[in-house]
């Protein structure tokens, strides 16, 4: 299976710190995704990585990709209260499939 | 321009009964994708489909659950004779054809089986 492993499961910080969210995969993927949702709600894109990127920044986003370890990490500067969610890796591979992991919940206290 | 389109929002259904969720993907969009989600879980893939095809069913139960994606009109996931583990939130998204699989997601339609 395909489907991303995220750790932390929850993550608690105080506002103003960084906030960084590891994901896991089993095989090979054309790119690797995340998302936010907030409670309740669809999932939103955040940011995309391709297979033969190794980081990439959007914003307060900060995104690496490792394949010769299958992982990935998004780390969030300067968190707000705002980004008070959950946030989900998903891998695409063969097809377009695209499998989400279990997510992480992060709590930024304001 | 519209995002995904699903409903009924919420829909409960007493066991036994016949569950029909829309989804209607973004404009330009001809791949949905469905998946289920419990409460504090993540998504669980279902199926992935373009028009008037099936692509990949692999989480998909075997029985009693069915999706389509008509030529004209929205993408359905049917699941009859609903027992209470599929009260559930069901979610679609969309893409475009021949990109990276960046989604769209709806706002979900959440199932209550009573």
């Amino acid at each position: 299976s395909q489907q991303g492993e995220e750790d932390p499961q929850a993550l608690s910080i105080q506002e103003g710190e960084n906030a960084t969210m590891n994901c896991s995969y089993k095989t090979s993927i054309n790119n690797l995704q995340w998302y936010r949702q907030n409670s309740g709600r669809g999932l939103v894109h955040l940011i995309l990585i391709r297979s033969n990127e190794r980081e990439k920044h959007s914003g307060r986003l900060r995104v690496t990709l490792d394949t010769s370890k299958k992982s990935s990490s998004l780390l969030i500067t300067a968190s707000r209260a705002a980004d008070t969610a959950s946030y989900f890796c998903a891998t695409v591979g063969g097809y377009q499939k695209v499998t989400f992991g279990i997510g992480t919940k992060l709590q930024v206290i304001p | 321009n519209a995002g995904v389109m699903q409903n009924p929002r919420h829909l409960v259904r007493r066991r036994g009964q016949e569950a029909r969720l829309r989804c209607s993907p973004m404009k330009g969009h001809s791949h949905v994708y469905w998946y289920r989600q419990l409460p504090e879980e993540g998504l669980k893939f279902m199926v992935y489909l373009q028009k008037e095809n099936i692509i990949d069913e692999s989480g998909m139960p075997k029985e009693r659950f069915s999706a389509e994606f008509p030529k004209e009109g929205p993408s359905i996931l049917r699941i009859q004779q609903v027992v209470r583990g599929d009260s559930a939130a069901y979610f679609c998204a969309s893409s475009r054809q021949g990109e990276t699989g960046e989604l769209f997601f709806g706002e979900g339609s959440r199932l209550t089986v009573l």
